[in-house]
């Protein structure tokens, strides 16, 4: 597609339920992130990916969140045991390039986790 | 860690005026500095960046000004039209940090005929 693809947009899930998040960046793009944005606050980054491998994963709140890219492609986050404070919007971002600040990074619409 | 501050955090014009915000970084080695547009519902669209080589960018009624020794940048939008209305949000990367970056906390501008 043209953009970055997420699913589910939205998903309600009870406390304690696993959850998987899915991301299709843009074609070709090496570098991949995750965010995530509670209400009315800011992005704040979770992990970044330079194709398949996980560099950076300092934003990961902790040990309940895991995310993959195995293929260099596509990528799901996991969250384990939800918890109600895990709700909020996960957005996904990739980039053309890698490691060189300055390149440009296109978001998907997010998914909302509402955690009940 | 990069921390970035941003003003203010909602703001209403007239249709026709300019919009303006400002935003503070602290870690000077950051250099990168892009602005994103949120609409409800929406993921983040970029509009506009710039880098610590220049100091002003401007794109067509979007200006973006850095001042890399005050460690601040601004946002300045002209002739404001009601689709300008969303959640604006600046943010700073550090080179070499794979293009993490630190989002300050948004501005809610309304645009109001």
């Amino acid at each position: 597609g043209a953009g970055v693809s997420q699913s589910p947009r939205y998903k309600v899930a009870k406390r304690g339920q696993d959850v998987a998040l899915r991301c299709d960046p843009i074609s070709g793009h090496v570098s991949l992130f995750w965010y995530q944005q509670a209400l009315g606050q800011g992005p704040e980054f979770l992990t970044y990916f330079q194709n398949e491998a996980q560099l950076d994963k300092s934003g990961l709140p902790s040990d309940r969140f895991f995310a993959e890219r195995p293929e260099g492609s596509v990528s799901t986050l996991k969250i384990q045991r939800t918890q109600q404070e895990d709700s909020a919007v996960y957005l996904c971002a990739s980039s053309p390039r890698t490691g060189t600040s300055g390149n440009t990074i296109y978001f998907g619409e997010g998914s909302w986790l509402t955690v009940v | 860690g990069e921390n970035v501050e941003q003003h203010p955090s909602t703001l209403s014009v007239q249709e026709g005026d300019s919009a303006v915000i400002k935003c503070t970084y602290s870690d000077s080695a950051s250099n990168y500095f892009p602005w994103y547009k949120q609409e409800l519902g929406k993921g983040p669209q970029l509009i506009i960046d710039i880098r610590s080589n220049v100091g002003e960018k401007k794109d067509q009624r979007i200006a973006v000004t850095l001042n890399k020794t005050a460690k601040h940048f601004s946002l300045h939008i002209t002739e404001t039209q009601p689709e300008d209305s969303a959640v604006y949000f600046c943010a700073a990367s550090i080179t070499g940090g794979g293009n993490k970056l630190t989002f300050g906390t948004g501005t809610q501008l309304k645009v109001e005929l």
